[in-house]
């Protein structure tokens, strides 16, 4: 069956940068691209951005465009996200999903902290 | 961006009532390809969200019968017919038309 799972769960310290994996398993890695979306407590949902596992071609909320990166290992199914310049405000459980319609299943999520 | 707006914040419900969700969006959904890319989920406490709804109206893999999907162009409305202990939650909708897809704030559904 379709899986994705995402590494665990992150504290940072202000400034410090963070990379989450999402491991795709059960269907063709390439078939897919995946969006990264994070929810702060409490909050709704909030796309972050996307990459095509078949091209490496990204596509970033403004919001986040120079602070994130996402790329792809295809050898092992896996996409990463990272985030720079990290803020109290990032604070955050970041989830990965295939495309931008947010197909099921989606990744567990991924809480990371960013604290002093 | 397209704002998505949706009503009630809050939505107290009867078991074996029907309850219903809106959700309006700042620009029309209709995508180049004459498809309205309009989704709803469903979120409980600790879990990630699950999608119960595509394209306005087309219910998941294994989405009970009793939840819809409705409306067209910037208004649109997920209904359940006779709500059940385990439909509670917070529920979302999700435009992906336009980049980037953005979700409304989201409608508690509470017993």
């Amino acid at each position: 069956q379709v899986q994705l799972v995402q590494s665990g769960g992150e504290v940072k310290r202000p400034g410090a940068s963070v990379k989450v994996s999402c491991k795709a398993s059960g269907y063709t890695f390439t078939s897919h691209g995946i969006s990264w979306v994070r929810q702060a407590p409490g909050q709704g949902p909030e796309l972050m951005g996307w990459i095509s596992t078949f091209n490496d071609y990204t596509n970033y909320a403004q919001k986040f465009q120079g602070r994130l990166t996402l790329t792809t290992n295809t050898s092992t199914n896996t996409v990463y996200m990272e985030l720079r310049s990290l803020r109290s405000d990032d604070t955050a459980v970041y989830y990965c999903a295939r495309d931008t319609d947010g197909r099921n299943p989606w990744g567990q999520g991924t809480l990371v902290t960013v604290s002093s | 961006d397209v704002v998505m707006t949706q009503s009630p914040l809050s939505l107290p419900v009867t078991l074996g009532q029907p309850a219903s969700i809106s959700c309006r969006s700042s620009q029309s959904l209709v995508y180049s390809d004459g498809n309205t890319y309009l989704n709803w989920f469903h979120q409980r406490p600790g879990q990630s969200p699950r999608r119960l709804i595509y394209k306005v109206s087309n219910r998941d893999s294994g989405v009970p019968d009793r939840f819809s999907g409705s409306g067209s162009g910037t208004d649109f409305t997920l209904k359940i017919s006779r709500v059940e202990a385990e439909d509670v939650g917070v529920y979302y909708c999700l435009q992906a038309t336009h980049w980037p897809p953005s979700f409304g704030g989201g409608t508690k559904v509470e017993i």
